[in-house]
Formats: C-alpha cells, sequence, structure tokens
C-alpha cells in the first residue's frame, strides 16, 4: 500500500476551470515531488519542495501552481489547462530531497483529462 | 550528464520462467544509486530494488535480483519465477550521490507481459 496518498484519482475539466490536486505523506518526508507522465514515457520532474521551500520549478507553465501548506501536504492548482496537459501527475516524496540517493515513493497518481 | 538506455521496449515470457531486464547508464560520476520502479496497469510506481553504486553486492529483493556491473555501466533486472502480477512498464533510474537538482534520469522503459 502506498504512503503516498493523492486526491482525486480521476478529474475532467474544461479549459476555463479552477481545479487543485491534493498530495498527502505521513512518513516524516521533507522532500515533494509533483512529475507529469505521459502514456508510455518516464515521469518528468516539475516541482520540488525541499523542507515546505520550493526548490525546483522545472520551467513549468504558470497554469500550474504548487503549494505546500506543510511537511505533509503538496497541492497542485490548476487553472486554464489545455488539451495537451492530459496525462497522470505523480506526487511523490524522500526523506531529504536530492542527496544520499534518498528513494523517491511515489503515490497512485491522479489522472487528469482536459476537455 | 547521465543517460540511462532500456533498449528492449517490450517483452513478453511465460509465468513462473524467468525474465532479465538489460539496463545502460552512462555518467562521470563514481558514486550514485540507480533503481528498477515498476509501473503495473494501476500506474502507481512502485519501488523494485535499489543500488548503492559503492557495494560490490548486487542487490535482491525476493524474486527480484540485479546484476551491477559498474565498469561496463550496466543494471540488468532479474526477475525469477514471474507471476501474472509483474505483468507492467519497468523503469530504470539513476541519481546522483549529491544531486541539489533533485533529478531521477530514467530510462525509457520495459513494457513486461507475462502470460499464463
Amino acid at each position: 500500500d502506498t504512503e503516498v496518498t493523492q486526491t482525486p484519482k480521476h478529474l475532467v475539466m474544461g479549459m476555463t476551470n479552477k481545479k487543485s490536486l491534493k498530495c498527502e505523506q505521513h512518513m516524516g518526508h521533507r522532500a515533494m515531488y509533483w512529475y507529469k507522465q505521459k502514456a508510455k514515457k518516464p515521469p518528468e520532474l516539475m516541482f520540488v519542495y525541499s523542507y515546505e521551500k520550493l526548490s525546483i520549478n522545472e520551467s513549468v507553465p504558470s497554469r500550474f501552481s504548487p503549494e505546500c501548506p506543510n511537511s505533509s501536504l503538496l497541492n497542485l492548482h490548476l487553472h486554464a489547462l489545455q488539451p495537451e496537459d492530459s496525462a497522470l501527475y505523480l506526487c511523490a516524496s524522500s526523506p531529504e530531497g536530492g542527496y544520499g540517493g534518498n528513494t523517491i515513493y511515489f503515490g497512485e497518481g491522479s489522472w487528469l483529462t482536459v476537455v | 550528464a547521465q543517460t540511462v538506455t532500456q533498449s528492449q521496449p517490450e517483452m513478453s515470457v511465460q509465468e513462473a520462467e524467468t525474465v532479465t531486464l538489460s539496463c545502460t547508464y552512462d555518467t562521470s560520476e563514481n558514486n550514485y544509486y540507480l533503481f528498477w520502479y515498476k509501473q503495473p496497469p494501476s500506474r502507481q510506481m512502485i519501488l523494485v530494488i535499489r543500488q548503492e553504486a559503492y557495494k560490490q553486492q548486487n542487490a535482491t529483493e525476493n524474486r527480484f535480483s540485479v546484476n551491477f556491473q559498474k565498469a561496463a555501466k550496466s543494471f540488468s533486472l532479474k526477475i525469477s519465477d514471474s507471476q501474472l502480477g509483474d505483468t507492467a512498464m519497468y523503469f530504470c533510474a539513476f541519481m546522483k550521490t549529491m544531486d541539489s537538482n533533485y533529478q531521477l534520469i530514467w530510462g525509457a522503459g520495459t513494457k513486461l507481459i507475462i502470460k499464463p
């Protein structure tokens, strides 16, 4: 069973909608991640939060807005998305970010369809 | 820059057989970590096995084991007594020991199908 919980599992939204993806972990991890994954491709890193501060933004369009309210929670706010943004969005966490080969643990993902 | 190559886009074996998935990588680093992740149709990315480059001993996890050849930069995954539940995409991934970019470098993946 995953210890990284993502909601909702499926989301369909129009291009003018505002929605949010949510992620929670209770492993005491201090780094949290958002990845985007297209079918049959490996995940692409979008954002990294380390100790609740945004550490990495991989040139993601501003229509994606991350938020880390505390060390256990990570949100991804979505606004004015395009159909090409339809994908699986994976949340992940690791004990610390980027050091010592910390293993990254993934949630089950949120399927996003933009219509 | 680091790269990871998985040369087998798709493989298919009978249940209970042994299968080996290949992965090669390129890096100038001496210390790093290698991972195999499994992604079944449910789409959750699950860690299968992890190897520290400074350890000569190959990592094992139940039916899963790796053949880590550091000099050859090869990191293959062997699945013994394959089961239907092993059907999944398998990704090989690399991480530097100290990486302020938090990057997992991924291979393209191998789709493994276990036939009954």
